[in-house]
């Protein structure tokens, strides 16, 4: 039968790696972006964010790096741990609106 | 820390029939939002609330779908008639002004 679901893309690290996780957002009019993290059954859950006045924004263990020029959104771990182990999501927001567009996704698998 | 909480976690229901999915937000939160997420596919938005009113909603959220604050805490998600395609994880979000939206666990529905 033919497949509905979307075909995730998929890295894997060692543990103790870098990670590095990319996204291609869609609007140019896009000024807020964020990455969440989804574990299995769970809800996505904030890691990080940045606005669009910026090109780089560093948290605990993670970086985003954003690219406006080819609307490209990039996620770092450093020392990538298995519990890093899930499904990262970047999301775009205009600031004119409410909506959250979300990417289709990168499973994240760190190997031990 | 505090949380959005959903309930129920898994809702069975038959074709045809009502469903409510409830939600309560972070407590100071003042923006509500749906989004579901078909398996396998990406976090879709629904709707968006504030001040007791839909600000944005997509074209998913149809005439079949419709939101309410009853009280000061919860926030729900009614859909009048269920159909098979309405199968999906729901997830319930809040925020406070311009901050990040935090995601509760979801409920998943399961249209027989």
């Amino acid at each position: 039968g033919e497949s509905v679901g979307l075909h995730l893309p998929t890295l894997s690290v060692q543990e103790g790696d870098n990670s590095i996780i990319n996204c291609a957002y869609s609007n140019s009019a896009s000024d807020y972006f964020i990455w969440y993290k989804q574990e299995s059954g769970k809800g996505p859950q904030f890691i990080i964010d940045i606005r669009s006045n910026m090109d780089k924004r560093q948290g605990q263990r993670v970086t985003v790096l954003l690219n406006k020029t080819v609307k490209h959104l990039s996620l770092q771990i450093a020392a990538t741990q298995p519990g890093d182990s899930a499904v990262y999501f970047c999301a775009e927001n205009l600031n004119t609106g409410n909506q959250f567009y979300f990417g289709t996704g990168t499973s994240l698998t760190v190997i031990p | 820390e505090p949380e959005v909480t959903q309930t129920p976690s898994h809702q069975v229901t038959q074709m045809g029939q009502e469903v409510i999915l409830r939600c309560v937000p972070i407590s100071n939160h003042l923006y509500f939002y749906w989004y579901r997420q078909i398996l396998g596919q990406k976090v879709e938005f629904l709707v968006s609330f504030y001040n007791n009113e839909i600000s944005e909603k997509s074209e998913i959220f149809d005439d079949q779908f419709s939101v309410e604050r009853p009280d000061g805490s919860n926030f729900t998600l009614k859909i009048r008639s269920t159909k098979l395609e309405d199968s999906a994880m729901y997830f319930c979000a809040s925020k406070r002004g311009n901050q990040p939206q935090h995601f509760g666990d979801g409920t998943r529905l399961s249209i027989l």
